[in-house]
């Protein structure tokens, strides 16, 4: 099963754009990468998702590398809500199956 | 996006008592489901998988037959925690997806065993 790497937290700075890092250099070539953020007591909120191609939405863009060992979400302009614990997660095998890892605590400051 | 509902939010039980958990898709087909429970200050692990009209697939060190899940209907699956202990307090959350989507999660569940 594929696993990712993400930092294990940063800081943003209110109203610049958050790039927020993560490697998954096991990927098999079918496997999706998915974005969820989960604030404190909450479930996980769908960000994203791609496979080969960037990917944007109302939320982030997604690049992924060409080689697809690794990604970056990118958060355009950051907002104190957007402070959250952020998951990078390669789905396992199929059924979309995901398997969570620590995430990245991700903070974002006035 | 798609809206997923679980009831309760919380609940206290006693040791040894049975406690049921809910978990609705309410705007769209959830063929699949899925069930995580989460500890203070840790990630989400996966439990099981359901599909709907199927038995439910359990994760590699998670008992079936204390975590009994049901997905009878393309809206609604239930967990139920049997003979539930203090260890099994945690926060449950369940997730839905339509077939060839992604998956949204539910608000979670506080289970409190005393």
């Amino acid at each position: 099963d594929a696993k990712t790497t993400q930092p294990t937290s940063m800081d943003c700075a209110e109203g610049r754009a958050a790039n927020l890092p993560c490697n998954h250099s096991t990927i098999s070539g079918n496997e999706y990468v998915y974005w969820y953020r989960q604030i404190h007591s909450q479930g996980p909120q769908y960000i994203i998702h791609g496979l080969k191609n960037n990917e944007t939405n109302e939320m982030a863009s997604l690049i992924i590398t060409e080689d697809r060992k690794s990604s970056t979400l990118i958060l355009p302009h950051a907002t104190l809500r957007d402070t959250a614990v952020y998951y990078c997660i390669v789905e396992l095998g199929g059924n979309n199956r995901l398997a969570f890892g620590k995430g990245n605590q991700v903070v974002v400051i006035p | 996006g798609a809206v997923v509902s679980q009831h309760p939010s919380r609940v206290i039980c006693k040791s040894g008592t049975s406690v049921k958990i809910e978990c609705r898709s309410l705007d769209f087909q959830a063929t699949t489901m899925f069930w995580y429970r989460q500890f203070p200050k840790q990630s989400l692990m996966l439990m099981a998988t359901s599909n709907e009209g199927s038995k439910a697939t359990y994760e590699q060190g998670v008992e079936k037959d204390k975590f009994l899940i049901n997905h009878a209907s393309l809206t609604l699956s239930t967990l139920t925690v049997t003979s539930a202990h203090p260890e099994d307090s945690s926060f449950y959350i369940c997730s839905a997806r339509e077939r060839g989507r992604e998956q949204y999660f539910g608000p979670g569940t506080r289970l409190t065993v005393t």
